[in-house]
């Protein structure tokens, strides 16, 4: 199947700092790359959806200009969390969409902690 | 897209069959349903997915009643290496959006 990569896979950082997380499809082109972040013991929530070239759409709760999201190309996304805190230490988990309907597959995820 | 319920947790013993059921009464006509699992600290990995008729590949089994309105998903030899959460979705066959995971269940194999 097609592969997704995620970078960094775990990240530590102070508050107030920013952090940018890459997401790659490796052997596809994605149009549509999906963020997710999950909390201990709950269950993905999907927090954007960005098409390459456009901007992203954003899930009601999701701050755009603290979680921003860029999608340049067709096999790069990237997070950028601005000014961390505590309370964003969680999972982030990327999926891209490729151009056969259905298909969706994951990265590894990436570990947040902000100390 | 059409809600899901599946059992919180599962245990299942290992090189047995693991059976997964899950219940999508609502479920329109052109709506798949989809198996991920995740397996702690990792990404959702995709399993299958099917219409109406059963499929099997390399890692499991889905069988969809004739109704549509439940299905089970099944490891026929499960190892320890299949502890994991399993969600079952449903979604239009056509859709490119995003996949809404519910709580899944909680599979523990024991030896």
């Amino acid at each position: 199947g097609a592969v997704v990569s995620q970078h960094p896979s775990w990240v530590i950082c102070k508050s107030g700092t920013s952090v940018k997380i890459e997401c790659r499809s490796l052997d596809f082109q994605a149009t549509t790359m999906f963020w997710y972040r999950q909390f201990p013991k709950q269950s993905l929530m999907l927090m954007a959806t960005s098409n390459e070239g456009s901007k992203a759409t954003y899930e009601q709760g999701v701050e755009k200009d603290k979680f921003l999201i860029n999608h340049a190309s067709l096999t790069l996304s990237t997070l950028t969390v601005t000014s961390a805190h505590p309370e964003d230490s969680s999972f982030y988990i990327c999926s891209a969409s490729g151009n056969r309907p259905g298909e969706q597959y994951f990265g590894p995820g990436t570990r947040l902690t902000v100390t | 897209d059409a809600k899901t319920t599946q059992p919180p947790s599962m245990d299942c013993a290992e090189g047995r069959a693991a059976n997964l059921p899950c219940n999508h009464s609502t479920i329109s006509g052109n709506e798949y349903v989809y198996w991920y699992r995740q397996i702690h600290s990792q990404g959702p990995q995709y399993i299958i997915h099917g219409l109406k008729n059963n499929e099997t590949n390399e890692m499991a089994s889905l069988i969809i009643t004739e109704d549509r309105k439940s299905s089970t998903l099944i490891l026929p030899h499960a190892t320890l290496r299949d502890t994991a959460v399993y969600y079952c979705i449903v979604r239009s066959g056509g859709s490119q959006g995003n996949l809404i995971f519910g709580k899944g269940t909680k599979l523990s194999v024991k030896p």
